[in-house]
């Protein structure tokens, strides 16, 4: 089945401590990217992957490390987390002008 | 300032009855995708619109893409429990996939 695994799905931490999202796709897609959605705020891209070793900043990268050693994984770093940083993450991968697979989130709270 | 601005931003309506969203832009794209996200759950996409003035049909789900692409539509018939959901309108400028905020919608049986 196709399909993005993003990893955990609920995860609370507390301020500072180094967290990783993990993010896999199955599609062989060049372009991944993640966001973040806030009540009133929709959707924001953080940072986007055009193909391996190829990424940059979306909107609100602040805060936000990723990597793309292989095509399939985009993982999203935290380095330092503060509690702004609480807030529902997708990740997501697509085909050139096909639209988006989406993960089914991760639910961070930052206390 | 949205790139997409939608409207409205919540709906709610009676099962059977019919309404439009709208997803609107001052810029122009080269497509625009609609999707409908249920809570707890990411995005699905439901369409891709290419061309100006194109409508395409998904069952009770019809989508516009304006003439001078820079707005669309989603009008669905005879709205069902099942077409509860968030809608999103989405597309790209750029390398970069920007999203409206969304019409939360909520039909009741």
């Amino acid at each position: 089945e196709a399909q993005v695994t993003q990893n955990p799905r609920y995860l609370i931490t507390v301020t500072g401590k180094k967290l990783t999202v993990t993010c896999s796709q199955n599609m062989n897609h060049e372009y991944m990217s993640w966001y973040r959605q806030d009540p009133g705020l929709g959707l924001r891209q953080i940072y986007y992957s055009m193909n391996v070793e190829v990424t940059d900043k979306g909107d609100v990268p602040e805060g936000y490390k990723v990597s793309r050693k292989e095509k399939r994984n985009f993982p999203l770093i935290l380095e330092s987390p503060s509690p702004n940083q609480t807030s529902l993450y997708f990740c997501a991968s697509r085909d050139s002008n096909y639209g988006y697979t989406f993960g089914s989130g991760t639910r961070l709270t930052v206390v | 300032t949205q790139l997409l601005e939608q409207s409205p931003q919540f709906l709610s309506i009676q099962e059977g009855e019919n309404l439009t969203v709208y997803c609107n832009s001052s810029s122009v794209f080269s497509s625009l995708q609609w999707y409908r996200q249920e809570p707890g759950e990411g995005p699905v996409l439901l369409v891709t619109v290419v061309t100006g003035g194109e409508v395409k049909k998904l069952k009770r789900l019809t989508f516009q893409f304006g003439d001078a692409r820079k707005d669309s539509s989603l009008h669905i018939t005879a709205a069902q429990p099942g077409d509860t959901g968030l809608y999103l309108c989405g597309s790209n400028t750029g390398n970069q996939f920007y999203f409206g905020t969304g019409t939360s919608l909520t039909v009741i049986p």
